[in-house]
């Protein structure tokens, strides 16, 4: 099974800062990793797939990046309702699909 | 618009069974694999079980393999997940995704990732 550790585990920062969050894959994933975002209450919306494309209507201030073993996902300029769980997940190891555990980004 | 809208969830002892259902509406259900994605209380994602177009592929993860049994009916455009041998463990929301389909560089990919999700139907193991 592929592990995919994610850190850091909560994140503070303030509206208008840059976010950046970390995915690391136990084995090669090659560049098979998503991004999703949770909000309480809510389902997770797909965000990245494919580590750097951006899913369908998702602002062009959330990118990702990486390959291999390790990944990033950035925010440029956080918005308030950017302030959520996120989530990455690898489909590399068919039919095996993982998620990390999860970074949380609060308000500073 | 896509809705998938869960059902089946609710309080059971250890041991026993319960069979959850997942109604698709708003695109064309047979052609693409579906999936059964759960969230333990306060805790992270976990993939549980997906299933193809045709059911001719269909996979498990380890913690649930040989208690779970995923199907679907195309005609009826439902998903459906068959829990036995229930576990305090498997106390989650359970969620109905739906698969990604994409292309790139000309080669066409499914059982990737989770484009729409149902809002899930909680499933609680416990004496």
């Amino acid at each position: 099974e592929i592990v995919l550790t994610q850190s850091p585990a909560t994140l503070s920062l303030s509206p208008g800062e840059r976010a950046t969050l970390s995915c690391r894959a136990s084995q090669s994933v090659s560049s098979y990793l998503a991004w999703y975002q949770q909000k309480p209450g809510q389902a997770p919306r797909l965000l990245i797939y494919d580590a750097s494309n951006r899913a369908t209507g998702i602002p062009a201030r959330f990118s990702g990046s990486g390959s291999g073993t390790d990944f990033t996902l950035t925010i440029s300029s956080l918005e308030p309702e950017d302030f959520a769980v996120y989530y990455c997940q690898q489909r590399s190891n068919w039919p095996l699909i993982t998620f990390g555990q999860g970074t949380r980004l609060e308000i500073k | 618009e896509v809705q998938l809208v869960e059902s089946g969830g609710g309080l059971v002892q250890p041991g026993r069974s319960l069979r959850l259902s997942c109604a698709a509406s708003g695109f064309t259900f047979d052609d693409y694999a579906m999936h059964w994605v759960r969230q333990a209380p306060g805790k992270g994602l976990e993939w549980v079980s997906g299933i193809s177009w045709n059911s001719g592929s269909i996979g498990y993860a380890d913690s649930v393999k040989g208690r779970f049994t995923i199907s679907r009916d195309n005609a009826k455009n439902s998903l459906y997940l068959q829990m036995n041998s229930l576990r305090a463990e498997d106390t989650a929301l359970y969620y109905c995704a739906k698969d990604y389909q994409y292309c790139t560089n000309g080669v066409c990919y499914d059982w990737s990732y989770f484009d729409y999700w149902g809002q899930g139907t909680l499933v609680t193991v416990s004496s």
